[in-house]
């Protein structure tokens, strides 16, 4: 099974900030991984698939880079609506989710 | 507009059964693969069980397997979850998601139904 290491598992940052956010694979998952934003009481919400493509509707100040084994979530300028927990999710080989990255108001 | 509606989550004593259903509305449901995710209270997401158009892709979470059983009836637009032998580590908020034509990606998920194991 292909494992997923999400870090830091909590983030303190002020509106404004330029915010980044790792996601390891155990093995090599080319470019199907996705991002997805949690807020609480609420379904995970679909922000970045295949690695960097930015699904409709999303604010471009969020961007996802990376292949292979090594991903980043990058937030541009942290804005207030964005505090919230983010996930990657492998979807190579059935599917993973990373431990998730609690981002708050510092 | 998609909609996921889960059903059937409670309270049940562990090693009994539950099964979750999840009723889709707004897409051609048997143009797209399904999953059930969980998450335990305070949690993070587990991915649980994936079952592809027309249930000839399946795949479970080890801590699942043998235990669970993913279906769906592509002519009443419904995904279940049969749970069998539950334990107090079940206990979560399951989610019903649609993938889009990738497999595993998951771009509309219900509100979730929660199911508790305890005696």
């Amino acid at each position: 099974d292909i494992q997923m290491t999400q870090s830091p598992s909590t983030l303190s940052a002020s509106v404004g900030d330029r915010v980044t956010i790792t996601c390891r694979a155990s093995q090599s998952i080319t470019n199907w991984l996705a991002w997805y934003q949690q807020k609480p009481g609420k379904a995970p919400k679909l922000l970045i698939y295949e690695a960097s493509r930015l699904e409709s509707g999303v604010p471009s100040r969020f961007s996802g880079s990376g292949s292979g084994t090594e991903f980043t979530l990058t937030i541009s300028s942290l804005q207030p609506d964005d505090f919230a927990t983010y996930y990657c999710q492998q979807y190579s080989s059935y599917s993973t989710f990373g431990q998730g990255t609690k981002v708050e108001i510092k | 507009e998609v909609q996921l509606v889960e059903s059937g989550g409670g309270l049940v004593q562990p090693g009994r059964s539950l099964r979750l259903s999840c009723a889709a509305s707004g897409f051609t449901f048997d143009e797209y693969a399904m999953h059930w995710v969980r998450q335990s209270p305070g949690k993070g997401l587990e991915w649980v069980s994936g079952i592809g158009r027309y249930s000839g892709s399946i795949g479970f979470a080890d801590s699942v397997k043998g235990r669970f059983t993913i279906s769906r009836d592509n002519a009443k637009s419904s995904l279940y979850l049969q749970m069998n032998s539950l334990r107090p580590e079940d206990t979560a908020l399951y989610y019903c998601a649609k993938a889009r034509l990738n497999w595993g990606l998951l771009d509309y998920w219900g509100q979730g139904a929660l199911v508790t194991v305890s005696s």
